[in-house]
């Protein structure tokens, strides 16, 4: 069965560097969306893409953050210059028809910001 | 996009006997979609009950949709150890736009 992928499965920087974070998207999604959590807490919604374009963002999703679809099959979330507070995990997600339908989700990339 | 409340926040069960746990929302919605996270891992959806429905099955998980009480339930029938996890009901309205919002959820430990 097809499945979302991601990596790293663990990502260890330094506060002001800049991460990139890697998704493959089940091949004939056609939605994008990138989620965190941070330990404990709830999973929020950080950013939804479709047609290479940001179909909606939330507050977390400031300057600091971007998302790219470099080609046919990579969905990469960029964080600029992270902050301690960004520690958290990261799951992209993916389906075909947007609009609240099932969504897939990755294991997730662990961020550590020292 | 609107948050669903899951009820109870933890429930402890001895593995065999039956979990039930509950998800209340606000507003009118188109569907309903309940996930499972095993401890620092990636949701996984159980399953995506429409507004029209009452009542879905999907092996031992039976969903039941209320919506003139704007309430879900999900039913774990002879639950297992490794049904394990949290559960997460996240509503979604008619306007929406993709992004699923997500409360604390409801915490099952299933023992051995």
């Amino acid at each position: 069965e097809p499945e979302v992928t991601q990596t790293p499965s663990h990502q260890v920087t330094q506060m002001g560097q800049e991460v990139i974070l890697r998704c493959v998207p089940i091949s004939n999604h056609l939605y994008f969306y990138w989620y965190r959590q941070i330990l404990g807490q709830k999973v929020e919604f950080l950013v939804s893409f479709y047609n290479n374009e940001i179909s909606e963002k939330s507050e977390i999703f400031d300057d600091q953050f971007s998302v790219e679809r470099p080609d046919g099959s990579n969905f990469t979330l960029k964080i600029r210059s992270t902050k301690l507070e960004d520690s958290a995990m990261y799951f992209c997600a993916s389906n075909i028809a947007g609009g609240g339908e099932t969504q897939y989700f990755g294991p997730g990339t662990r961020l550590l910001v020292l | 996009s609107q948050q669903g409340e899951e009820d109870p926040q933890a429930l402890s069960i001895q593995e065999g006997e039956n979990a039930t746990m509950n998800c209340s929302y606000k507003t009118s919605i188109n569907n309903l979609q309940w996930y499972r996270q095993n401890s620092g891992r990636g949701l996984v959806h159980l399953i995506l009950i429409r507004s029209n429905e009452r009542e879905k099955h999907s092996g031992r998980l039976r969903v039941t949709l209320d919506t003139s009480k704007k309430s879900s339930s999900l039913l774990i029938t002879a639950s297992r150890a490794a049904d394990t996890a949290s559960y997460f009901c996240a509503p979604v309205g008619s306007s929406n736009t993709g992004k699923l919002i997500f409360g604390q959820g409801t915490t099952l430990q299933v023992k051995p």
